[in-house]
């Protein structure tokens, strides 16, 4: 089976525009977390989706927003990017009622 | 202070070194505890959980200490491909959601 799959694999942007990434989880997982990851550092949690909805957020600005869809997926949209969101944006899928996330590759972002 | 902390290193040890990593974490409240591994620009791949009672996996044995609050991880007999920063890893589920909290992550280099 396929593991979690995130699109693209990199992308470069500039100050000030947005971005969306793409997550496909697991066959059978339900649930959907984001994480940023900078250099040096360990993840961040940014959001977790289930059945579509939104069952938490970290500590990130409004710029920061992300939904599920239907099928499970998801997607994280960023605006008026800035040069501190330059990192490693993993995507983690999980099924109900179990503990273990499973991370995609990432999209690895770098704002310009 | 930060959430889960750990020593960042770097730990380079000889191959068929024992090395042992320890993490600390502020949350007393925390409920289930891992070590992820991450090679260098890819994803976190789970490790182990970390049980009350010790757990083993051939070469690597990981413990928890609730009253200390802190969690290690040993490694037997290194390998060269052992060589990966180690991400200790706390989730708390007082609020129901499955989002994990990272560390900063050990980088642990086995030299031949």
């Amino acid at each position: 089976d396929a593991g979690v799959t995130q699109s693209p694999t990199h992308l470069i942007k500039t100050r000030g525009q947005h971005v969306t990434l793409r997550c496909s989880p697991i066959s059978g997982h339900k649930s959907v977390s984001w994480y940023q990851q900078v250099l040096g550092q360990g993840p961040q949690f940014i959001f977790q989706y289930y059945e579509k909805e939104e069952r938490g957020r970290g500590n990130f600005p409004d710029r920061f927003s992300a939904r599920q869809f239907p099928n499970y997926s998801s997607e994280l949209n960023v605006n008026a990017l800035l040069l501190g969101d330059s990192a490693l944006y993993l995507c983690a899928s999980s099924s109900q009622g179990q503990e273990t996330q499973y991370f995609g590759p990432g999209t690895r972002l770098l704002v310009l | 202070r930060k959430e889960v902390e750990q020593d960042p290193g770097p730990f380079n040890v000889p191959e068929g070194a024992t090395v042992a990593f320890n993490c600390t974490y502020s949350n007393s409240a925390s409920q289930s505890f891992f070590w992820y591994r991450q090679d260098c620009r890819k994803e976190p791949k789970l490790l182990m959980s970390v049980y009350s009672s010790g757990n083993e996996d051939g070469r690597f044995t990981a413990q928890l200490n609730r009253a200390s609050q802190y969690i290690s991880l040993l490694i037997r007999d290194s390998k060269l491909s052992d060589s990966a920063t180690y991400l200790c890893v706390v989730n708390n589920w007082g609020t129901g959601r499955r989002a994990l909290t990272f560390g900063s992550g050990t980088r642990l280099q086995v030299q031949p």
